[in-house]
């Protein structure tokens, strides 16, 4: 059983467009973390959201947690080919919050 | 700043041979962690460690171990390898900060067994 459920697995897109991916669960989490993979590399964090409702932004990038603490999304505004990478939510489970629960990533391709 | 050092990066063993994946961290973290990724799969946790001489088993421990002898090191052995043992191996580490302790991963060691 998968907790973590992200949509799309795969999106493609030119240079400019904007796009959301989603991370949802039908369990509550305490936090939710989310990491950028490029090929060859370990995941890096980008953003950690702990509050219902909370949205955080990191320049062209915003990330939303759900108000019930079980979904989040993260939205890209126009999409540059640096944004190409696997995108992974990640969440952290009550008194367990150092073991993270990995979705399986969105594969982002942004084409100049 | 070197953060999490796994050797080695790649490697290729024959079913039934043995190795050991080494990880280190020089952040002073006491929580680590051994996560296997298979593609469209995600990130599976292994084993972890919340100190020295403290192990877990995650998710997937079967045909793996571990050990913690100080805060720095944190190798993962494979016994008798497997084809499906065949992916890449992260290992990362975490200083616990309320419930949000941001992961600090490796470059990642890919294996294959034949």
């Amino acid at each position: 059983t998968q907790l973590l459920e992200q949509s799309p697995q795969f999106l493609s897109i030119q240079e400019g467009e904007n796009l959301t991916v989603y991370c949802n669960s039908s369990s509550v989490f305490s936090s939710l973390q989310w990491y950028r993979q490029e090929p060859g590399e370990g995941p890096v964090l980008l953003v950690t959201v702990v509050t219902g409702g909370e949205v955080k932004k990191l320049k062209r990038l915003t990330f939303q947690f759900g108000d019930a603490r079980k979904d989040s999304s993260l939205h890209i505004t126009a999409a540059q080919p640096g944004d190409t990478g696997l995108y992974l939510c990640a969440g952290a489970r009550g008194g367990s919050n150092y073991k993270l629960t990995f979705g399986k990533g969105t594969l982002l391709t942004v084409n100049p | 700043n070197a953060g999490v050092t796994q050797t080695p990066k790649f490697r290729i063993l024959k079913i039934g041979q043995s190795m050991t994946l080494q990880c280190t961290q020089d952040m002073n973290h006491n929580y680590m962690y051994w996560y296997r990724q298979d593609p469209g799969m995600g990130l599976k946790l292994i084993y972890y460690s919340v100190g020295a001489g403290i192990t877990d088993k995650g998710e997937v421990p079967n045909g793996y171990n571990v050990s913690r002898s100080t805060t720095e090191d944190f190798p993962l052995r494979l016994e008798l390898a497997a084809p499906s043992q065949t992916s890449v191996y992260f290992c990362a580490s975490s200083y616990k900060y309320r419930d949000s302790g941001e992961l600090f991963f490796g470059e990642g060691s890919r294996l294959t067994v034949l």
